[in-house]
């Protein structure tokens, strides 16, 4: 199994551009989750799913939009790219439900210019 | 979502034990407990969960005591590459998402 995987590794946008951060998880877990960490700072999340068609907001959505058309894929669009979007993103998936062990991705690590 | 609070940063030395306390006075009745590590560059590890009394795997311990209200994750006999973040999170296993809060940053020395 792979796991979690997400490309690109690096990206730097210029402002007001846009992109899509994929996320694909071999493990057929159900729930998967969208987070950015910001320099020495902890995770916040920004979308979340429970199952394939299904989506809800976190912490921080503004920004950014998800979909979710298969269990697999979990991709992440940036529209109009801001200076604050540079960050960490990583993306992670955990079986169903109830548990809070959750499988992360290696991340993107996206400057917005 | 309980609320926790965890020491900044912690320093110590390889062999030692380390002891990471995590306070939780809000945790609710169905709550978990969860560590996770994270290396610099990474995504984070689960390293153990539990909901009382104590639970031990291949990395650590974990203690929990009878009023639920903090608990201590344990390292034991660290090396340079425990050298982490470390998270600790509490909530309903049947809720749809968790937050990480700022964890605690620990430094093993040689």
């Amino acid at each position: 199994n792979a796991g979690v995987t997400q490309t690109p590794k690096f990206r730097i946008l210029k402002i007001g551009q846009s992109m899509t951060l994929q996320c694909t998880q071999d493990m057929n877990h159900n729930y998967m989750y969208w987070y950015r960490q910001d320099p020495g700072m902890g995770l916040k999340l920004i979308y979340y799913s429970v199952g394939a068609g299904i989506t809800d907001k976190g912490e921080v959505p503004n920004g950014y939009n998800v979909s979710r058309s298969t269990t697999e894929d979990f991709p992440l669009r940036l529209e109009l790219a801001a200076p604050s979007q540079t960050s960490v993103y990583f993306c992670a998936s955990s079986p169903i439900p109830g548990t809070y062990e959750q499988y992360f991705g290696p991340g993107t690590r996206l400057t917005v210019t | 979502l309980a609320k926790t609070t965890q020491p900044i940063s912690m320093d110590s030395y390889e062999g030692q034990e380390v002891n990471i306390t995590c306070s939780h006075n809000n945790i609710a009745t169905n709550d978990y407990i969860t560590w996770y590590q994270q290396f610099p560059s990474q995504g984070p590890r689960f390293i153990i969960q539990g909901y009382k009394t104590k639970v031990t795997n291949e990395v650590a311990s974990l203690f929990i005591p009878a009023d639920r209200k903090s608990s201590t994750l344990s390292l034991p006999r660290v090396s340079l590459s425990d050298t982490a973040v470390y998270y600790c999170l509490v909530g309903d296993s049947s809720a749809s998402k968790i937050i990480f809060g700022s964890g605690t940053r620990l430094s093993i020395r040689p």
